[in-house]
């Protein structure tokens, strides 16, 4: 069955640093996402990403975060300048149809940020 | 503002029970409600998902329902396992948005 598979499953990084999460959708999907959980809380929205270019994002993502699909396959998260606030399990998912559709998730990358 | 709440936050059930979920939103006005199983430390594997034209959704032991009006949606675990034992969480829509807002998850312990 297809999945959507992540890479790093852990990364630990020091402050300050830049971090590069990457994310291989479904291949027939056309609407990619990240979302974050930081430990003992919700898992809260990021961006999400069509036809090459954002098409929404949230609050959380500021000018440190930025997305990106460099090959048609991979689907990247970097964060230019880590803090220690970025340390969370990031999901990317993706999906067929926006809005009306099912979003299937990969097994996340943990980031922890000293 | 879409938001997204759960009852109970967690539960503790012995084997063999059936077992209601719950999931509560602020606007009615979504296109489809999507519940998710979480393993410790893991991903999010979709269970169900139910459009706005339906009102349940069934796969196995497990059936969903969804009363879009009164913004409710149930799952409802049937001869529960120990394998059951998982936070739950639902999500919709964020307003006609492309993204999901999740409720904080129901976190259920099947005892052997």
């Amino acid at each position: 069955e297809p999945e959507v598979t992540q890479t790093p499953s852990h990364q630990v990084t020091q402050m300050g640093q830049e971090v590069i999460l990457r994310c291989v959708p479904i291949s027939n999907h056309l609407y990619f996402y990240w979302y974050r959980q930081i430990l003992g809380q919700k898992v809260e929205f990021l961006v999400s990403f069509y036809n090459n270019e954002i098409s929404e994002k949230s609050e959380i993502f500021d000018d440190q975060f930025s997305v990106e699909r460099p090959d048609g396959s991979n689907f990247t998260l970097k964060i230019r300048s880590t803090k220690l606030e970025d340390s969370a399990m990031y999901f990317c998912a993706s999906g067929l149809e926006s809005g009306s559709g099912e979003l299937f998730f990969g097994e996340g990358s943990r980031l922890t940020v000293l | 503002k879409q938001e997204v709440t759960q009852i109970p936050a967690a539960l503790s059930v012995p084997e063999g029970e059936n077992l209601v979920l719950n999931c509560s939103f602020t606007d009615s006005a979504i296109y489809n409600l999507q519940w998710f199983r979480q393993d410790p430390g893991k991903g999010l594997t979709s269970l169900l998902l139910i459009q706005s034209s339906q009102r349940e959704q069934t796969s196995g032991r497990l059936n969903a329902s969804l009363d879009k009006s009164s913004g409710r949606s149930t799952l409802y675990i049937a001869a529960s396992q120990p394998g059951d034992s998982a936070t739950y969480l639902c999500a919709v829509p964020a307003n006609y948005g492309q993204n999901f807002v999740f409720g904080p998850g129901t976190r259920l312990s099947v005892l052997p």
